[in-house]
């Protein structure tokens, strides 16, 4: 199995709504990452996961919450969320040390 | 962390091969050079990574400097479903799992 799995695929919310993406991987992979991408620009990193903590927040609003409750699962909770964090939400794992990430198809979502 | 520069744009004739170039003028001696890919809507794909030697794999050849400052992407016989944004990467130190930073890739229009 060398898929990321991330769910829904489609998300439409409100700005006073509580929501969650999900994201799963089944290789054993020890790293996992959240990034988000916005039409036409590249993905950019939001955190990382290593060993189950969190090791990186690319200074991210408090309205994006992340958990990782354990080594297969990612989770990205969306509380209050505004107009423009409409945006591609991508899930990535990997392996520690030089090697590939591999990424979701990403949970597109989009806050009215 | 070494940036990249990558022509915006490029056009390839289908079944010809697709030189992509990327230049990582100040890449530190101990930073990989990562190719993705992304087709439209989809998640980033991993294509190859190197150090110092050209690598190749059978999707594509990575073709890198003597000096590391440069690299290039083959694709030998691109086809329609080559079409993508092509993202050259240079990853950063160990610390923090794999993380990798898009910079703004190549669109590449693989056309009849």
């Amino acid at each position: 199995d060398t898929e990321v799995t991330q769910t829904p695929k489609h998300l439409v919310m409100g700005m006073t709504n509580k929501k969650s993406l999900k994201c799963e991987q089944h290789m054993g992979h020890r790293a996992m990452y959240w990034y988000k991408q916005k039409a036409k620009k590249p993905p950019e990193l939001m955190f990382v996961y290593s060993y189950e903590k969190l090791s990186i927040n690319e200074s991210v609003p408090s309205r994006f919450s992340p958990e990782c409750p354990n080594s297969s699962l990612l989770n990205l909770h969306l509380h209050a969320l505004q107009p423009e964090d409409s945006a591609l939400y991508l899930c990535a794992s990997s392996q520690r040390g030089p090697g590939e990430l591999f990424f979701g198809e990403g949970s597109r979502l989009t806050v009215l | 962390d070494a940036k990249t520069t990558q022509p915006t744009s490029m056009d390839c004739a289908e079944g010809r091969a697709a030189n992509l170039p990327c230049n990582h003028s100040t890449i530190s001696g101990n930073e990989y050079v990562y190719w993705y890919r992304q087709i439209h809507s989809q998640g980033p794909q991993y294509i190859i990574h190197g150090l110092k030697n050209n690598e190749t794999n059978e999707m594509a050849s990575l073709i890198i400097t003597e000096d590391r400052k440069s690299s290039t992407l083959i694709l030998p016989h691109a086809t329609l479903r080559d079409t993508a944004v092509y993202y050259c990467i240079v990853r950063p130190d160990l610390g923090a799992g794999n993380m990798l930073t898009f910079g703004g890739g190549t669109r590449l229009m693989v056309k009849p």
